[in-house]
């Protein structure tokens, strides 16, 4: 089973930072990876899509990249809306379990 | 639309049994790979379980064993029968899948196993 690590756990930045979350895979997922953020009381909300496809209606600012076994999240200008927990999954090892991360929240400073 | 409601949560004593439903509207759930994801209080996300178009099942070790997938074409509804539920099934559980619209949740539906 593919173990996901993400990093850091928090993230306290101000608007208007950059922020770079981080994900690693105990072995290789391909580009078959995505990132969910999930904000209090909501259901999680597709971002990226394989690697490094943003999801219909998804902002710009966000940025997925990486394959294999370590994969990037840049948001590149928080706004206030963008703090909340971010989560990977990877979709690439069939069968399942498409296991998820632990995720990083990201906070205001 | 694309729309997923999630029903059945609720209070059950450990060792009981639920059957947690999700009807899907705006697509056909047979022709979609379809998943179950939980959260546990304060807690991340934790896949559980998924069935697949051509009705191949997937779960996690976790609940190997003691859950179900499975949907009702004519519903157009995905089931997840939950035996011998323990303490640390305590969750809110959603349905997920990807169409070519986009990806979907539902809202989620609370289980909670106490006694």
């Amino acid at each position: 089973e593919v173990v996901l690590t993400q990093s850091p756990a928090t993230l306290s930045l101000s608007p208007g930072e950059r922020a770079t979350l981080s994900c690693r895979a105990t072995q290789s997922v391909g580009s078959f990876l995505a990132w969910f953020q999930q904000k209090p009381a909501q259901a999680p909300r597709l971002l990226i899509y394989d690697a490094s496809n943003r999801a219909t209606g998804i902002p710009a600012r966000f940025r997925g990249s990486g394959s294999g076994t370590d994969f990037t999240l840049t948001i590149s200008s928080l706004e206030p809306e963008d703090f909340a927990v971010y989560y990977c999954q990877q979709r690439g090892n069939w069968p399942p379990p498409f296991t998820f991360g632990p995720g990083t929240k990201v906070e205001i400073k | 639309e694309v729309q997923l409601v999630e029903t059945g949560g609720d209070l059950i004593q450990p060792g009981g049994s639920l059957r947690l439903s999700c009807a899907a509207s705006g697509f056909t759930v047979s022709r979609n790979y379809m998943s179950w994801v939980r959260q546990a209080p304060g807690k991340g996300l934790e896949w559980v379980s998924a069935i697949h178009s051509d009705g191949s099942t997937y779960y996690a070790d976790s609940v190997k064993g003691r859950f179900t997938i499975s949907r009702d074409n004519a519903r157009n509804t995905l089931y997840l029968q939950m035996d011998s539920l323990r303490a640390e099934d305590t969750a809110v559980y959603y349905c997920e899948t990807t169409v070519p619209q986009g990806n979907y949740w539902g809202q989620g539906t609370l289980v909670t196993v106490s006694s």
